[in-house]
């Protein structure tokens, strides 16, 4: 069945970039997403892409996607100490606006 | 801005309990989830709803049930409640942004059965 799939765990110094990587399984993806949680918080969404495009930014986020590897990268410049959460890839490929996602990757901003 | 509210914040409950976790949504919304969340594992799909009284199962669907008898409210029940099923429950309804499906989230229950 359809996966996806990132790393649990980055650590990053303020005012660095911090890139959080996906892989996903399903081709007929037509919408990759990003989306972050916050301690005790639901998930708040952060930006998604075409699958078509390969790449989309928005102010500090910048998602880059690599159709033919199925690989969709988050990238987050100048690491605030408000970036430190969960943030979860996933896809949606049917109508119903069911989705797959990934465990989540953990990022600690450091001082 | 698109609101989804999930009544009870932490609940803890015995096993053998019957529980309901309540959602309710203010934007019209015809599709709504339920997800778990546990860590390691990410977010698996419960049973969704795309209009009143119909539900479809997910991924995870033993052990739990599910009703909709008004547009605005989907509610998730345990019948009996087991330890296994202590976890994070997040509630959604999908709207349509420039063709994507978008999900907006509640806060999440937060329930511990003893």
């Amino acid at each position: 069945g359809e996966d996806v799939e990132q790393s649990l765990f980055l650590s990053v110094r303020e005012g660095d970039s911090s890139v959080i990587n996906c892989t996903y399984t399903d081709s007929s993806s037509t919408y990759l997403y990003w989306y972050k949680q916050e301690p005790g918080a639901g998930l708040q969404l952060l930006t998604y892409i075409f699958s078509n495009m390969d790449m989309k930014q928005d102010q500090r986020l910048t998602v880059l996607l690599n159709k033919k590897d199925k690989h969709l990268s988050l990238r987050i410049a100048d690491t605030q100490t408000g970036d430190s959460a969960i943030y979860f890839c996933a896809e949606s490929a049917d109508s119903w606006g069911k989705f797959q996602f990934g465990a989540g990757t953990q990022v600690v901003v450091t001082p | 801005d698109v609101k989804v509210t999930q009544s009870s914040r932490y609940l803890v409950k015995r096993t053998g309990e019957k529980v309901f976790l309540e959602c309710v949504q203010d934007m019209d919304h015809e599709n709504m989830f339920w997800y778990r969340q546990d860590p390691g594992l990410g977010l698996r799909l419960i049973y969704f709803s795309y209009d009143v009284k119909m539900k479809e199962k997910g991924d995870i669907p033993e052990g739990y049930s599910v009703s909709r008898e008004k547009k605005e409210r989907f509610s998730l029940i345990l019948e009996s409640a087991s330890t296994n099923q202590t976890s994070m429950y997040l509630c959604a309804s999908t709207t349509r942004e420039a063709g994507a499906n978008v999900l907006t989230f509640g806060a999440g229950s937060r329930l511990t059965v003893l």
